[in-house]
């Protein structure tokens, strides 16, 4: 069974400033998807980033990028350029490609880390 | 918005009684996954039906059951609940069940007193 992993309660960090959450994750497969998820009060699981492990190049979205480390089994989130929107909790979570297991489609989630963003 | 809409938004239920918890997939998107949020923890994978047939299922006991119908909106049903079932209940619907992304409602936040 895979797990995921969030060492990070909380992190904190100031507006405009960059901070990093990480996560790591145990697994025997060797093709999988990775996702960040941020959870604001609204309750929404909302997507913010995916990565594809047979892809060696780290994923970007805007100010949103990952360091994947497949060999480590370690996959961080970094924020630029923070903002107030960002305070939420953000979820680490692995999914399997393999298709036609009970597990197929399902979405393992880390413990999450609650980020707050200071004015 | 995601378009998947669960209802209702929070209710309160007494030990041993059941509830149905609902869900409207996204237009279109034939799976749809049920996760359990306890209070400060990460969603945990309850199961997934794929076009009206329960695909996977996680570690939870026979009491949690669901229904998927033809227009793939969804049901979450627990039996004899007990107090540990409060929680948010997320559901999330994908285009077929092999797509990448999972879209999520706003979840049911069911309190058991």
């Amino acid at each position: 069974a895979q797990t995921v992993t969030q060492s990070q309660p909380e992190m904190s960090v100031q507006e405009a400033e960059t901070v990093t959450l990480s996560c790591t994750y145990d697994t025997s497969e060797s093709d999988y998807y990775l996702f960040w998820y941020k959870q604001p009060p609204s309750r929404q699981m909302i997507l913010v980033i995916r990565q594809e492990a047979y892809k060696q190049q780290n994923a970007t979205e805007n100010r949103f990028s990952v360091n994947f480390q497949k060999a480590a089994k370690s996959f961080s989130l970094k924020i630029s350029d923070s903002q107030l929107g960002d305070a939420a909790m953000y979820f680490c979570a692995y999914r399997s490609t393999l298709a036609g297991g009970t597990s197929y489609g399902k979405l393992t989630f880390g413990q999450g880390t609650i980020l707050t963003v200071h004015p | 918005e995601t378009g998947v809409t669960q209802s209702p938004t929070h209710l309160i239920k007494t030990r041993g009684q059941q509830v149905t918890l609902r869900c409207s997939s996204q237009s279109g998107h034939n799976t749809v996954s049920w996760y359990q949020q306890a209070l400060g923890q990460g969603p945990q994978f309850i199961f997934q039906y794929y076009r009206e047939e329960e695909n996977g299922r996680g570690n939870f006991p026979p009491r949690f059951s669901g229904l998927q119908f033809p227009n793939y909106s969804s049901e979450l049903n627990v039996n004899a609940l007990e107090l540990d079932d409060s929680a948010l209940y997320l559901c999330a619907s994908s285009l077929e069940v092999g797509t990448t992304e999972a879209f999520f409602g706003q979840g049911t936040r069911l309190t058991v007193v």
